[in-house]
């Protein structure tokens, strides 16, 4: 059964970079045909798409955030990272991992909360 | 970007009732469109893809209809454990946008 847990620091410095590890057990990120994704929810809020990573290495990003981000895999260690960078307060949320295909995220990790404070 | 304007953005209604949420998207996305349930303090659960193709476990009370631009998403007999917040998602073009949320009480 797939397994997915984000991990990283909880606490983050305004202008500083965000970074997110999503640790896949139960299956293999170098399984073809999936999308390995990240989608935040600010504190009493909706939902925001951040990005998605395929197996080969295509990524595609939300476009307002598309300068800061960047989304890797690292095969070796079967496991995916988020990387944004000159955070602000509006980037506290929690941070979702999901794998799914192009059509949307379908199997979510439990989210893991990072606030931007000084 | 496609948006997605989801409504109403809160309900109420009683255990048995049938309830329906809608979504539309700026622009034709054929039936490229998901929704989801999230319960408070949970990760959001995969529903429905396609519009209307139920994924698998979902309870059949539950059900997707549209395409293009107007979407509904219809609960019928609501029961207790249906109290959640619904979300659309469409996938046209390689990028994905969520609707603002549905949350779903019961009376």
């Amino acid at each position: 059964q797939l397994h997915m847990q984000e991990s990283g620091s909880g606490l983050v410095k305004p202008s500083q970079t965000l970074s997110l590890t999503c640790a896949v057990s139960g299956g293999s990120i170098s399984s073809g045909g999936y999308t390995w994704s990240w989608i935040r929810q600010p504190p009493g809020k909706g939902l925001e798409w951040i990005g998605y990573i395929y197996y080969s290495g295509s990524s595609y990003y939300n476009q307002s955030l598309k300068s800061r981000v960047t989304i890797s895999v690292d095969r070796s260690k079967n496991q995916f990272s988020l990387k944004l960078n000159s955070v602000t307060a509006a980037d506290t949320a929690v941070y979702y991992c999901a794998r799914g295909f192009g059509s949307g995220p379908q199997d979510w990790g439990p989210g893991t909360l990072v606030t931007v404070s000084s | 970007d496609i948006q997605m304007t989801q409504s109403p953005s809160s309900l109420s209604a009683s255990v048995g009732d049938r309830v329906t949420i809608t979504c539309q998207a700026s622009h034709d996305i054929r039936n490229f469109l998901n929704w989801y349930q999230q319960k408070p303090g949970k990760a959001p659960k995969f529903l429905i893809y396609d519009a209307s193709s139920l994924d698998t476990g979902v309870p059949s009370r539950f059900s997707g209809s549209g395409s293009g631009t107007h979407f509904n998403f219809t609960i019928n007999n609501l029961q207790p454990e249906d109290s959640a917040t619904y979300y659309c998602q469409q996938y046209d073009n390689l990028r994905w946008t969520f609707g603002q949320g549905t949350k779903v009480e019961i009376k």
